[in-house]
């Protein structure tokens, strides 16, 4: 069965420090990646997306196939970044619609 | 646009009791998804609308029902409640069955007591 892992419940770094959010996948196929972001008192919101291959708010992920990983970094956080971020899987193909999510790490860039 | 709306915000119920939660997709949406969100947890996907059927279904029990109506908003059905099922339900809307991209509402948080 398809399981999004996300090791870290809580990541804290100072302002300017790189940050590095770990996702790491189970899979037997080739799903569709993306990374959501919540902040306070706000909806969750599509933050990045594999295929995409892009740099948003400066963040970038990059999808590992061979370790099965998809994780977010950032060269320098800013306290803006403070929020959880959750790693999603979505099936592609006939199971398209279908989507797993870990369980979230919750970022805390401090001044 | 207002994006995805949900109603109610917030829900009381007691055990054994049924209950109905409501979603009206972001415009130009044609496809909702619930997810159930336990404190603590991410999102659990309960199932995904299209076409006003149920295109894909995650591991609830038939407790769990839903709808879809001809302008595309969705109702998520419990009954026989129990207090497992107190958590925040989700909805999400994409431009499409196969377009993975989906956009949140605020949720319902449903407690049972």
């Amino acid at each position: 069965a398809q399981r999004v892992t996300q090791p870290e419940k809580l990541l804290s770094v100072f302002k300017g420090a790189p940050v590095e959010l770990k996702c790491n996948y189970s899979y037997s196929g080739s799903p569709e990646l993306f990374w959501y972001v919540q902040y306070s008192r706000q909806r969750l919101q599509l933050l990045l997306r594999h295929i995409s291959r892009e740099s948003i708010k400066g963040f970038t992920a990059d999808l590992n196939k061979g370790e099965t990983s998809f994780h977010l970094k950032k060269p320098f956080a800013q306290e803006e970044d403070s929020a959880m971020y959750y790693c999603a899987l979505s099936f592609v193909g006939t199971n398209a619609g279908k989507s797993t999510f870990g369980d979230g790490t919750t970022l805390t860039v401090k001044p | 646009d207002a994006g995805v709306t949900q109603s109610p915000t917030h829900l009381i119920k007691t055990r054994g009791q049924q209950v109905t939660l409501r979603c009206s997709p972001k415009s130009g949406h044609d496809t909702v998804s619930w997810y159930q969100q336990a404190l603590g947890q991410g999102p659990q996907f309960i199932f995904q609308y299209y076409e006003e059927e149920e295109r894909q279904r995650g591991n609830f029990p038939d407790r769990f029902s839903g709808h879809q109506f001809p302008n595309y908003s969705s109702e998520l059905n419990v009954n026989a409640l129990l207090l497992g099922d107190s958590a925040l339900y989700l909805c999400a809307s994409s431009p499409g069955a196969g377009n993975n991209i989906q956009y949140f509402g605020a949720g319902t948080r449903l407690s049972v007591l």
